[in-house]
């Protein structure tokens, strides 16, 4: 089976750094890309960026490039995002999401990772 | 960006009747080349990540029930659940994938 398994839920304070992570299993994690998505607390879907873990290419929305780094470990089929200054309006849900392709549809997703940033 | 336009924003439809959900873009997502329209549409139940129902504006996604449907070519689409159930109540987004990646806003699908 296909499954994305994320890191559990955070509570950070502003300016305080983080990274959540999204473990790949049952496929070869290498051949697919790993998009993150952001879903703000009664919100919608934002697609933050992603990355091709066979090769670390990594391309990110105009909307959050600066603000966050995405990366990859092929030796652990891991995938990550990673904030340095944490601010309270980062506060949401992050889906990690299978693509099988740069620009793509998402499938399957994540169970979802809440982070919490409050002082 | 490609802005993604649902209509309604939310949608209250007997059992068994049918439903059916609006996404526009501000730009074709239909690639000449290979006549593809590059929209997906995804099915969000509360508590629960987003999953995949469509893909290609009207291919389902192996495992879905064949009620929902997706149609529509260029800037116009649908998606359209043929006899309502009581656990599709959701929120509905569609997705293009034609340029950078964007959802529309998203239509919450009740029970009447």
């Amino acid at each position: 089976e296909v499954q994305l398994v994320q890191s559990g839920a955070e509570v950070k304070k502003p300016g305080e750094s983080l990274k959540i992570s999204c473990k790949g299993s049952g496929y070869s994690f290498t051949s697919y890309w790993i998009g993150w998505v952001r879903q703000m607390p009664g919100k919608g879907l934002e697609w933050m960026g992603i990355i091709y873990p066979g090769d670390s290419d990594t391309r990110y929305s105009p909307s959050f490039q600066g603000q966050v780094t995405i990366s990859a470990d092929k030796s652990i089929s891991t995938a990550y995002l990673q904030w340095s200054s944490l601010k309270a309006s980062d506060t949401a849900m992050y889906y990690c999401a299978r693509a099988p392709r740069f620009s793509g549809w998402f499938d399957p997703w994540g169970q979802g990772t809440l982070v919490t940033v409050s002082s | 960006d490609i802005v993604m336009t649902q209509s309604p924003d939310s949608l209250a439809v007997s059992l068994g009747e049918r439903a059916t959900i609006n996404c526009k873009s501000s730009q074709s997502v239909l690639y000449s080349s290979n006549n593809k329209n590059y929209l997906a549409w995804y099915q969000q139940k509360p508590g629960q990540p987003p999953k995949l129902l469509i893909y290609w504006a009207s291919t389902r996604e192996s495992g879905v029930p064949d009620r929902f449907s997706g149609s529509g070519s260029g800037t116009d689409f649908t998606l359209t659940i043929s006899s309502l159930q009581a656990e599709d109540v959701a929120v509905y987004y569609c997705q293009q994938y034609y340029s950078t990646l964007t959802f529309g806003q998203g239509t919450r699908l009740e029970i009447k």
